[in-house]
């Protein structure tokens, strides 16, 4: 089980505005640790997407944002494009035992 | 560009160990921390450890310690991911990735930018 959690499936038609959220607790989001997104396309290794919770780096396109409030963070996307199609994982500190940096368990996004 | 780039992958029979190589290249290794993620098959991210290229500093995931040891070269640029005892749910595919930082307190906000490319641990008898 994950320490922060996501929805396992999300989708959307293309052209469409989608969310993922990562829900966490007081011991890691809501204790204002950052959110950070990553990509994955399918057999690749994960790409940054978001850092600082609202961050793009550079190349990423201002289709994608995040935010974060209280426990929770999102990450959306808007004006869905087929090479959306990816898992995302969000990723941040928790303080007590179950280590230090942890990501969530993933969300599939399928663009229909 | 920044780049970290992998051994190839590896098959291991059960109580065996593994080493897995990660070159650094694009920037100045002693900068930044390295941390080893892995991917067990259809499933999500694990953080497994970091280490500081630095000095050497590391922190273990709490379900690794006494098994995994992280190191790191500077004269090569090249860190490496020892994992020990192997079982077969040890097969995934281990990623190594430069941790990045605003600055100050590193746990307030880190992420992990690039990635390498992978490298696939495969236990089996």
């Amino acid at each position: 089980q994950s320490v922060l959690t996501q929805p396992p499936s999300v989708s959307g038609a293309p052209g469409q505005r989608v969310t993922i959220s990562c829900t966490g607790s007081s011991s890691n989001i809501g204790a204002g640790y950052d959110v950070h997104w990553y990509q994955q396309l399918p057999g690749t290794a994960p790409k940054l997407l978001i850092y600082g919770n609202s961050n793009r780096p550079s190349g990423v396109p201002d289709r994608f944002s995040g935010s974060k409030s209280g426990t929770s963070a999102s990450l959306a996307i808007t004006g869905l494009q087929a090479e959306d199609e990816a898992d995302y994982y969000c990723q941040s500190y928790d303080s007590s035992l179950s280590g230090f940096w942890v990501f969530g368990g993933g969300t599939k996004l399928t663009v229909l | 560009q920044v780049q970290l780039v992998q051994s190839g992958a590896e098959v291991k029979k059960p109580g065996a160990s593994v080493k897995v190589s990660c070159k650094a290249s694009g920037y100045t290794f002693t900068s930044y921390g390295i941390s080893w993620v892995r991917q067990a098959p259809g499933q999500g991210l694990e953080w497994m450890g970091w280490i500081s290229a630095y000095n050497g500093n590391t922190n273990y995931a709490q379900k690794l310690q006494g098994r995994v040891t992280m190191t790191t070269d500077t004269s090569t640029s090249t860190a490496y991911m020892e994992l020990r005892s192997l079982r077969s749910d040890d097969t995934a595919v281990y990623y190594c990735a430069r941790g990045l930082t605003f600055g100050g307190d590193p746990t307030m906000s880190y992420w992990f930018d690039p990635w390498g490319q992978g490298t696939l641990v495969t236990v089996s008898s």
